[in-house]
């Protein structure tokens, strides 16, 4: 069964070091997101992105984040310059699109900023 | 505003005994609501959605718009249903999950 697929399940880095999360979306799914979760909170909604747009961006998506889909099957969150609060699980997601909206997860990376 | 309440963070029954994990939510469009589960050391799945009205490992979950409500229930909990439970908001408009803040259901032996 196809799945979506993150790297690297951990990350630790120094703050103000830029990081890159990377996903493998689902080969023939349109809608791309990102989520975090921070450790004993919710799953919060950072960005959403189709069409090689971002479609939708929350509060904490700012300029220090950005996304990439660059060769049409890896999507990249950048964190340009991580704080301590950046710490969290980051969840990758996909969408097929069409009237099946089942969100399919990867299975996260931990980034740990120290 | 968008948002879905999980009112209870911990939920813990013993096996045998009734569960209902309770979700309540705000959102002004037609609601898509869904159910998934993490458990230990695997992703978020999905567990069930409202549309499909179907029973999924026993579970089942009414959408109540009167209440607005998409409470998650089972008759009699087994040990392998200990995950934590998310419902979630799917909406339509801007295509995208918002998430409750997630129950964490043990049942106990």
């Amino acid at each position: 069964e196809p799945e979506v697929t993150q790297t690297p399940s951990h990350q630790v880095t120094q703050m103000g070091q830029e990081v890159i999360l990377r996903c493998v979306p689902i080969s023939n799914h349109l809608y791309f997101y990102w989520y975090r979760q921070i450790l004993g909170q919710k799953v919060e909604f950072l960005v959403s992105f189709y069409n090689n747009e971002i479609s939708e961006k929350s509060e904490i998506f700012d300029d220090q984040f950005s996304v990439e889909r660059p060769d049409g099957s890896n999507f990249t969150l950048k964190i340009r310059s991580t704080k301590l609060e950046d710490s969290a699980m980051y969840f990758c997601a996909s969408i097929s699109g069409g009237e099946n909206t089942e969100a399919f997860f990867g299975q996260g990376t931990r980034l740990t900023v120290v | 505003a968008q948002r879905v309440t999980q009112p209870e963070k911990l939920l813990s029954v013993f096996k045998g005994a009734p569960v209902e994990l309770k979700c309540n939510y705000s959102y002004s469009g037609s609601p898509e609501l869904f159910w998934y589960v993490q458990y230990s050391r695997q992703r978020l799945q999905l567990l069930l959605r409202h549309i499909s009205r179907e029973s999924i490992k026993g579970f089942t979950a009414d959408l109540n718009k009167g209440e607005t409500s998409f409470h998650l229930k089972k008759p009699f909990a087994q040990e392998e249903d200990s995950a934590m439970y998310y419902c979630a908001l799917f909406t339509s408009g801007t295509y995208k999950y918002i998430f409750g803040t997630g129950t964490r259901l043990k049942v106990l032996a």
